[in-house]
């Protein structure tokens, strides 16, 4: 079955960076569009961004765009976001998602457990 | 602020039917692009439950339904039961984004 296993998350200071690490498995990882979604403590969910199957075209919420950079190794069957110059409004669950198609523009049909990420001085 | 609104809450007692609307625009919905649902309970996470408006994956009770009309997509619960108790979601596409909904608690009685 589709298994989506994020890592990487934990506590950091403003300004500085992390990276979150999603392993894929259970499917054929090179045919789909991933996703990376957001969930600041009690509140809603935020879609950050989109990379396509070939790691070709990626897209950005406006509010990390220059900031994070989201990257792909079909041969490993990972999904990473880089993340730079945190700021503390960026602290929540970070959940990886597959897309159900090649470009992410379907639905996120499969999630990960989440990953949060705390930032604070 | 989320271009797709939706009612903060809404409430049913077991058995009742209870709807969800999620509004958006000419820029998603109104645009032609497909409205999915989700549901999630505290600390786990999303769940597909209805894609493309109306379709149900496999193994989603058949209590769950959605619908569309115009700028509006909209999810019906029926019969409803106190597992259904949740956050839902709707999501869309919009100027070549993904978007959420607001998100709906649902409280059963």
């Amino acid at each position: 079955q589709v298994q989506l296993v994020e890592s990487g998350g934990g506590v950091v200071q403003p300004g500085r960076s992390l990276r979150l690490s999603c392993a894929a498995s259970g499917f054929t990882f090179r045919n789909f569009g991933m996703h990376w979604v957001r969930q600041a403590p009690g509140k809603g969910l935020e879609w950050v961004a989109v990379i396509w199957y070939d790691g070709s075209e990626q897209s950005y919420v406006e509010s990390v765009k220059g900031r994070f950079t989201v990257s792909r190794d079909n041969s490993k069957n990972t999904v990473d976001l880089l993340m730079n110059s945190l700021r503390v409004e960026d602290t929540a669950v970070y959940y990886c998602a597959r897309d159900s198609g090649f470009y992410g523009a379907g639905t996120l049909d499969n999630w990960g457990q989440g990953n949060l990420v705390a930032v604070s001085s | 602020q989320s271009v797709l609104t939706q009612p903060p809450s809404v409430s049913g007692a077991p058995g009742q039917r209870v709807t969800i609307s999620c509004t958006g625009n000419s820029t998603n919905i109104g645009a032609g692009y497909d409205v999915h649902w989700y549901q999630q309970f505290p600390g786990t996470a999303p769940k597909l439950i209805i894609f493309a408006f109306t379709n149900r994956p496999l193994g989603v009770p058949e209590r769950f339904s959605g619908s569309k009309s115009g700028t509006s997509a909209s999810l019906a619960i029926s019969g409803l039961q106190a597992e259904d108790e949740a956050e839902y979601y709707c999501q869309s596409y919009d100027n070549s984004l993904t978007v959420f909904g607001t998100g709906t608690r649902v409280t059963v009685l």
